[in-house]
């Protein structure tokens, strides 16, 4: 299994462009969420799915977007970019939300310019 | 609502030492409760789990107990070692589908 995959590691947008971070999990979780990491702020959700087809927001979903056709993947789309975004952003999944170990990708750098 | 405080940080240990990372909770009904552990440039890993009040969650030598009665659940571990160097996040999920983080505390163990 290779977890919960992420692409790209890195990278760096201009202020205004758009892009869609990539995120894949081959365990076959229904649950699965974005959140951004900032210094200080800890993690914070900003969309999450509980299964193909329904998406919810999490606390900080402005500026992003996400939908989830298939139980494997789970694209995030950060519609025009902003300095604000720039952080570190994981995706998880897990095999439902309560009880259950969320596993983590190895997240993607992003820096807005 | 749900939110999560932890002690802040950063925390300097000798190797062989005590270490307590306070985390207190809000939350209503009854959250599970859990501590995960980030290593330089990875995703965050789950350490241990707790999901009813005086479950005690343990792995790798850390251990924390789920005290309903003080809105608790501090992680412990009698001896660390260099390799536990990371940062650790409190966390909880509670009903609506949602998971909330504490602020992280940055470890560093000096041989």
């Amino acid at each position: 299994n290779a977890g919960v995959t992420q692409t790209p590691k890195f990278q760096v947008l201009k202020t205004g462009q758009s892009m869609t971070l990539q995120c894949a999990q081959d365990m076959n979780h229904e649950y699965m969420s974005w959140y951004r990491q900032d210094p200080g702020m800890g993690l914070r959700l900003i969309h999450y799915s509980v299964g193909a087809g329904i998406t919810d927001q999490g606390e900080v979903p402005n500026g992003y977007n996400v939908s989830r056709s298939t139980t494997e993947d789970f694209p995030l789309r950060l519609l025009s970019a902003a300095p604000s975004q720039t952080s570190v952003y994981f995706c998880a999944s897990s095999y439902s939300y309560r009880d259950y170990e969320q596993y983590f990708g190895p997240g993607t750098r992003l820096t807005v310019t | 609502g749900n939110s999560v405080t932890q002690m802040e940080g950063p925390v300097t240990l000798s190797e062989e030492a005590f270490l307590t990372i306070n985390c207190t909770y809000t939350a209503t009904g009854y959250p599970s409760l859990f501590w995960y552990v980030q290593y330089p440039g990875e995703g965050l890993q789950l350490l241990l789990k707790a999901t009813k009040a005086d479950d005690k969650g343990s792995n790798k030598g850390f251990e924390a107990t789920y005290r309903k009665e003080t809105t608790s659940f501090h992680l412990e571990k009698g001896s660390v070692q260099v390799s536990d160097s990371a940062v650790y996040f409190c966390a909880l999920s509670n009903t609506g589908n949602q998971f909330y983080f504490g602020t992280g505390t940055s470890l560093t163990v000096i041989p």
